[in-house]
């Protein structure tokens, strides 16, 4: 079975400081992966997919993805963090098998930007 | 473009008692979800359809059933409500040619 591991639940950083948000995942084939953010009473908005290729991932809001195959990992990255960027994020994977998107979430982390 | 769409917002149930939560997409996407989201726990797939007229079930589907008649619309509804159900719902809807799931604002259910 496929799953999804954020073993942080809180990120706290200074504005202007690079960000880090950690997942890691367990399929039993090759994966998609995603990131969505999810501000306060908002449902859940993409940032970015990794599905073949490059294994940096470039997304919304100046975001970027890592894909480590060996480490099953796909760290969320940013290199300046705003105070808008506070805000609940979800890494998900799916089976590039399956013929539509399944999606399996980690349980979230919650990014804090201090001014 | 309204993208996805649900109602209500917010609901108090009390126990025994059955609503149908709405979801619409107006993106033409084949591909519709129903979650919950409850803390510490991320999304959980309760039933999605990959197509007008079939559903299937998800991670966590006792207790809720769907439809999805027209392509734009994917109903969840409990018939009989129970407090574990107390939740946030968030319908989600995807293109076959997209990887990315677009979600709704989401309703948030209280059952006493």
């Amino acid at each position: 079975a496929q799953s999804v591991a954020q073993p942080e639940d809180q990120v706290n950083v200074a504005e202007g400081n690079p960000l880090t948000v950690k997942c890691t995942y367990s399929v039993s084939g090759n994966p998609y992966l995603f990131w969505y953010v999810q501000y306060p009473n908002r449902g859940l908005q993409f940032l970015l997919k990794y599905i073949t290729g490059d294994n940096l991932v470039k997304g919304s809001y100046g975001f970027e993805a890592e894909f480590n195959k060996s480490q099953t990992s796909f760290h969320l990255k940013k290199p300046s963090a705003l105070v808008s960027d506070s805000a609940l994020y979800f890494c998900a994977v799916s089976l590039r098998s399956t013929g539509f998107q399944k999606l399996v979430f980690g349980t979230g982390t919650r990014l804090l930007v201090s001014p | 473009n309204a993208g996805v769409t649900q109602t209500p917002k917010f609901r108090v149930l009390k126990t025994g008692q059955s609503m149908t939560l709405l979801c619409a997409q107006d993106m033409n996407h084949e591909y519709m979800y129903w979650y919950r989201q409850d803390p510490g726990m991320g999304l959980r797939l309760i039933h999605y359809s990959v197509g007008e007229g079939t559903t299937a079930k998800g991670e966590v589907p006792d207790g809720y059933n769907v439809s999805r008649l027209k392509k734009q619309n994917f109903l969840l509804g409990l018939e009989s409500a129970a407090p574990s159900q107390t939740s946030v719902y968030f319908c989600a809807s995807g293109g076959s040619l997209s990887y990315e799931q677009y979600f709704g604002p989401g309703t948030r259910l209280t059952v006493t």
